[in-house]
């Protein structure tokens, strides 16, 4: 069965950081895309990051560009969302994802003064 | 960036009936390997969205064969042939052809 685990959410202060987690089991971790989610209290679905196989492929949506870094341990089966300068818009449950298939609970991050 | 269009915002359907979801793209999704990264996905209140649809027609493993999509090009549907009560919540499509990777704003379904 397929799991996916986040872990690292919290309330913070606008500017200050945060680092997600994401353990991965039950398919082929180091084969997979990874990806990062995220849903405002109450709202849709945003897109924030994406990090291929082998991280050599990164991407991320503007609004958290150069903010935000992705990175993953194939070894570990996790993936990380480093949030750095956080703003209160960011506030949101934020879900990772494996390929499109499989997401996992979603951890909520809450950005306010 | 790809805009996702969904309609309705809000559908509610007596159980047994029938249910229909558009969503409309403002680009084509076809990609340049021919295929069209254009999925639906399920969220009931308090949980994660589900997969229930990928690559425009294709139904994931254990969704119900009540569940269909089409489409092409820029327009896509789903389509629920009888409605039952585990159906409610809201659902999205969603596009992987063009990053960003995008949503549609939801339609959440209810029981009427």
């Amino acid at each position: 069965e397929v799991q996916l685990v986040e872990s690292g959410g919290g309330s913070v202060q606008p500017g200050e950081s945060l680092r997600l987690s994401c353990a991965g089991s039950g398919f082929t971790f180091s084969d997979s895309w990874m990806h990062w989610v995220r849903q405002p209290p109450g709202k849709g679905l945003e897109w924030v990051s994406r990090l291929n196989s082998d991280a050599t492929v990164t991407t991320y949506a503007d609004s958290v560009k150069g903010r935000f870094t992705v990175f993953r341990d194939n070894a570990k089966k996790t993936v990380s969302l480093q949030m750095n300068r956080l703003r209160v818009e960011d506030t949101a449950v934020y879900y990772c994802m494996s390929g499109t298939d499989h997401w996992g609970q979603g951890t909520l991050v809450t950005v306010s003064s | 960036d790809v805009v996702l269009t969904q309609s309705p915002l809000s559908l509610p359907v007596t159980l047994g009936q029938p249910a229909s979801i558009s969503c409309r793209s403002s680009q084509s999704l076809l990609h340049s390997d021919g295929n069209i990264y254009f999925n639906w996905f399920h969220q009931r209140p308090g949980q994660s969205p589900r997969r229930l649809i990928y690559k425009v027609s294709n139904r994931d493993s254990g969704v119900p064969d009540r569940f269909s999509g089409s489409g092409s090009g820029t327009a896509f549907t789903l389509r629920i042939s009888r409605v039952e009560a585990e159906d409610v919540g809201i659902y999205y499509c969603m596009q992987y052809t063009r990053w960003p990777y995008t949503f549609g704003q939801g339609t959440k379904l209810e029981i009427k």
